[in-house]
């Protein structure tokens, strides 16, 4: 069965404090690694697809990177605005989802 | 318009009510998703729409769960019966997709957010 697994379930970073949120996955063919971003009281918001081992995507203080195990998203130098709950999906016939990481950035 | 979106917003029910909840998705977009987020969990599919196929139905919890769509168009989620653990938000997703092809990037709706007393 595809599962896919995020740690930690919630993270408190100080501004400025870098940091990493794990995505481990067990998918039977992957078509792609999905990060998205939700805030309180919206639906997730796309973020970055990647689809082979050692791909690296980078928007901004975000960087994604995957293994043929896992995905990380690197947080480098984060804002009190990238406060929200990240979401790990792999790709089957709808998206398989992470039950996410709610980070927390404090000033 | 430029986004999906759904509604209402907010739904709140009786146990044993049927609901209706509606989503409009982003003009062109050949595929529909339906997710359930339940408090503290992840999203769990419910359905999916390619086109004028039959949908995937794999995911819907219970034969009270049904969904339609017409062609490319606004699709609505209908519970009958609802009980307490319905109780979640309920979000619509829509992507260009070529039938057989990846899922690729969904874009979501705001979501229902439904409470059955």
């Amino acid at each position: 069965e595809d599962q896919v697994t995020q740690s930690p379930e919630a993270l408190r970073l100080q501004e400025g404090e870098s940091s990493s949120l794990n995505c481990s996955y067990t998918v039977s063919g992957l078509r792609g690694l999905f990060w998205y971003r939700q805030d309180p009281g919206k639906g997730p918001e796309f973020l970055f697809t990647l689809y082979s081992a050692g791909e690296e995507k980078e928007k901004e203080r975000l960087k994604a990177t995957l293994t043929k195990k896992e995905s990380f998203l690197h947080i480098t130098a984060p804002k009190p605005e990238d406060s929200a709950t990240y979401l790990c999906a792999t790709s089957g016939t709808a998206l398989i989802f992470g039950k996410g990481t709610t980070l927390s950035v404090s000033s | 318009g430029a986004g999906v979106s759904q509604s209402p917003s907010n739904k709140v029910t009786e146990k044993g009510k049927d609901v209706e909840l509606r989503c409009d998705p982003i003009s062109g977009h050949t595929a529909l998703y339906w997710y359930r987020q339940r408090l503290g969990q992840g999203l769990e599919f419910l359905i999916y729409f390619q086109g004028n196929s039959a949908p995937d139905k794999s995911g819907l919890p219970s034969d009270r769960f049904s969904a339609e769509r017409t062609g490319e168009s606004v699709s609505t989620l209908t519970i009958q019966r609802t009980q307490q653990e319905d109780s979640a938000v309920y979000l619509c997703a829509s992507i260009f997709r070529i039938a057989g092809g990846p899922t690729g990037e969904q874009f979501f709706g705001p979501g229902t957010r439904l409470t059955v007393l």
